[in-house]
């Protein structure tokens, strides 16, 4: 299957530090790349939608200058967490599909510890 | 509103024993059904749904989609501990970007 990996794989700030975080398609490029968040024991939750070149897509509820999203090449976004503040430490999770890809496949996560 | 429902919720079994995990869904434009395992890291792809009927096997795992009923099984045959996880369903509706339509998840622990 297509391979995604995510940078860094654990984060520990400071509270109003910003926080970037990196989804590579490895093999594959992925002309549509999702962001999600999962809290302790809850499902995922899609925070937003980017296809490359375009803005991204915000759920209900997220906010888009606090969650910034970057999907400049067909093999890289970025989501940057601004002013992070201990409610946002949560397990952070990339998917990417595109071309001959028929779902998404995921990367391994990135969990982000604000103190 | 478009959803998915997964059942049961959470599951104890002995390891050797068989179980089957549910999903139901509505959508207004279904085009797959998807398994996911999700242990301690983010969800691994099990198995991708499109027609009625047709089985899907992978070792001691298989699954099989009805439409008319608008539901999906996922079956797992001499449990082992190593299958302990979070087995997450999701459709594709066919929208723009493919976004999927996650289910709760069953949370699956097999004791020795």
């Amino acid at each position: 299957g297509a391979v995604v990996s995510q940078h860094p794989s654990w984060v520990i700030c400071k509270s109003g530090t910003s926080v970037k975080i990196e989804c590579r398609s490895l093999d594959f490029q992925a002309t549509t790349m999702f962001w999600y968040r999962q809290f302790p024991k809850q499902s995922l939750m899609l925070m937003a939608t980017s296809n490359e070149g375009s803005k991204a897509t915000y759920e209900q509820g997220v906010e888009k200058d606090k969650f910034l999203i970057n999907h400049a090449s067909l093999t890289l976004s970025t989501l940057t967490v601004t002013s992070a503040h201990p409610e946002d430490s949560s397990f952070y999770i990339c998917s990417a599909t595109g071309g001959d890809q028929e779902t998404q496949y995921f990367g391994p996560g990135t969990r982000l510890l604000v103190l | 509103e478009d959803k998915v429902v997964q059942s049961p919720l959470s599951l104890v079994v002995h390891e050797g024993d068989t179980v089957t995990l549910n999903c139901s869904y509505e959508v207004t434009n279904f085009r797959s059904l998807l398994w996911y395992k999700q242990e301690k890291k983010a969800p691994t792809f099990l198995f991708m749904l499109t027609s009625s009927g047709i089985e899907k096997k992978s070792g001691r795992l298989s699954s099989i989609l009805d439409k008319k009923e608008l539901f999906s099984i996922l079956n797992i045959t001499a449990t082992q501990t190593g299958d302990s996880a979070v087995y997450l369903c999701a459709v594709d509706n066919a929208g723009n970007n493919r976004k999927l339509i996650w289910g709760l998840g069953t949370s699956l622990a097999v004791n020795p």
